[in-house]
């Protein structure tokens, strides 16, 4: 079945450095692809998407690629801050009516000043 | 804004305990969700509701049961809890078709003694 790998945690930076969480996925279709973030004590919150290859999903100054050669869809942000220190899950979704989502297991991000 | 709301925080209850966990959503959103979020394991889902009265089984149904009487209500129920039970547990919502973007609660962490 479908699945997403994302790297190990935690990743632990100071702040403005560049950060990099690897993201791969198996599927069968053209799957389209969510980064989520969750806040300490929050649930989870939608940073970016994206649908279908070589588009480029962004917000808040994270960025990823769908990289369909690859099957990935690495999360970047050129220069961290404390208030990025999160969990962050990547996630695919088949495109089905129900609208399902296939989570990783979540990478836990800690900036230190 | 979307608010997805879930009864209660922190929920502590005994093993063979009936539990309700209760989630509803003020967005008229026809799709909601229930996930269980371990450390190592991310999130899996374990029911969804496409609308009133339907339910579908997720990945690791077994010991859970739903009930969705209205559509901005969605609960959880343990019919007889067990330690293995012990997690997060958290609701999402969304409108129907494809690829739109899942609202998630806080979250509600139940435990098991």
């Amino acid at each position: 079945g479908d699945s997403v790998t994302q790297m190990e945690g935690p990743v632990t930076l100071s702040e403005e450095a560049f950060l990099t969480i690897n993201c791969t996925y198996t599927a069968t279709g053209y799957p389209s692809l969510f980064w989520y973030v969750q806040y300490p004590g929050e649930g989870l919150q939608l940073l970016l998407k994206a649908t279908k290859a070589d588009d480029k999903g962004s917000n808040k100054g994270f960025e990823a690629t769908y990289r369909k050669e690859t099957t990935s869809f690495h999360l970047e942000k050129g220069s961290v801050q404390v208030s990025d220190s999160a969990v962050y899950f990547c996630a695919l979704s088949d495109g089905g009516a129900t609208n399902k989502l296939i989570f990783g297991t979540g990478t836990l991000l800690a900036v230190q000043p | 804004d979307v608010k997805v709301t879930q009864s209660s925080r922190y929920l502590v209850k005994r093993t063979g305990e009936k539990v309700f966990l209760e989630c509803v959503q003020d967005m008229d959103h026809e799709n909601m969700f229930w996930y269980r979020q371990d450390p190592g394991l991310g999130l899996r889902l374990i029911y969804f509701s496409y609308d009133v009265k339907m339910k579908e089984k997720g990945d690791i149904p077994e010991g859970y049961s739903v009930s969705r009487e209205k559509k901005e209500r969605f609960s959880l129920i343990l019919e007889s809890a067990s330690t293995n039970q012990t997690s997060m547990y958290l609701c999402a919502s969304s409108t129907a078709g494809v690829l739109n973007t899942q609202y998630f609660g806080p979250g509600t962490r139940l435990t098991v003694l």
